[in-house]
């Protein structure tokens, strides 16, 4: 089993609907948590960090469960920018060091 | 402008035939990894350094060496780069190597081994 999992989709979305998409991790001493947003053979860029209480920006919300060891990603009033593949990284200890392990990510594609 | 660069951005190459690829960060970021990424495996680990002369291996690092002699650079290097070794690499940088720090990352190299 992977240490972080998603789905890889894709998931096709209409323009304006709203999507929502899972991660689960399998390290209960994972310690912060990503949503990196990266374009089609592009670098991965930061979209939004994950913190316990949960957190929004703009059409963006984070939640990040640690029951089910879970996070998820909503976005409302999708653009067709928002087309993209979301990765996410979960910061788990290894020793007296962090790594970050990323999952495979979930492949968003809106349509007109 | 703050960034990581990469060179090159692609390379086509054989068997055997040693590489390096570098890395530089205008940052004055302290912490610099390469990645590796696969189609339905996500970003993998080859290499870490926490700061200058401190390297570590990462989850992949078999058949890759690095070298962190100055703060900004951070080469990969391939001695004898074999098929399994085509892949698209990133480096990428951090303030310092702790749990909360953003990764910027390089443009990517998109390598292919023949």
């Amino acid at each position: 089993r992977k240490e972080v999992e998603q789905d890889p989709g894709p998931f096709n979305v209409p323009e304006g609907a709203t999507v929502a998409f899972n991660c689960t991790y399998s390290n209960s001493a994972s310690q912060s948590f990503f949503w990196y947003r990266q374009d089609c053979r592009k670098e991965p860029k930061l979209l939004m960090s994950v913190y316990s209480s949960g957190n929004e920006d703009g059409r963006f919300t984070a939640q990040l469960n640690r029951a089910s060891q879970y996070i998820s990603l909503l976005i409302r009033d999708s653009k067709l920018s928002d087309s993209a593949t979301y990765l996410c990284v979960v910061n788990t200890a290894r020793g007296s060091n962090y790594q970050l392990i990323w999952g495979a990510g979930t492949k968003l594609i809106i349509k007109p | 402008e703050a960034q990581v660069t990469q060179n090159p951005r692609y390379l086509i190459t054989v068997t055997g035939k040693k590489l390096t690829v570098t890395c530089s960060q205008n940052m004055n970021h302290e912490y610099m990894s390469w990645y590796r990424q696969d189609p339905g495996l996500g970003l993998r680990q080859i290499y870490y350094s926490m700061n200058v002369e401190v390297t570590d291996k990462g989850d992949v690092p078999e058949g890759y060496k690095v070298s962190r002699k100055e703060k900004r650079n951070f080469p990969l290097i391939l001695e004898s780069p074999s098929p399994n070794q085509t892949s698209l690499y990133f480096c990428a940088s951090s303030l310092r190597g702790t749990s909360y720090n953003e990764q910027f990352f390089g443009p990517g190299t998109r390598l292919t081994v023949l």
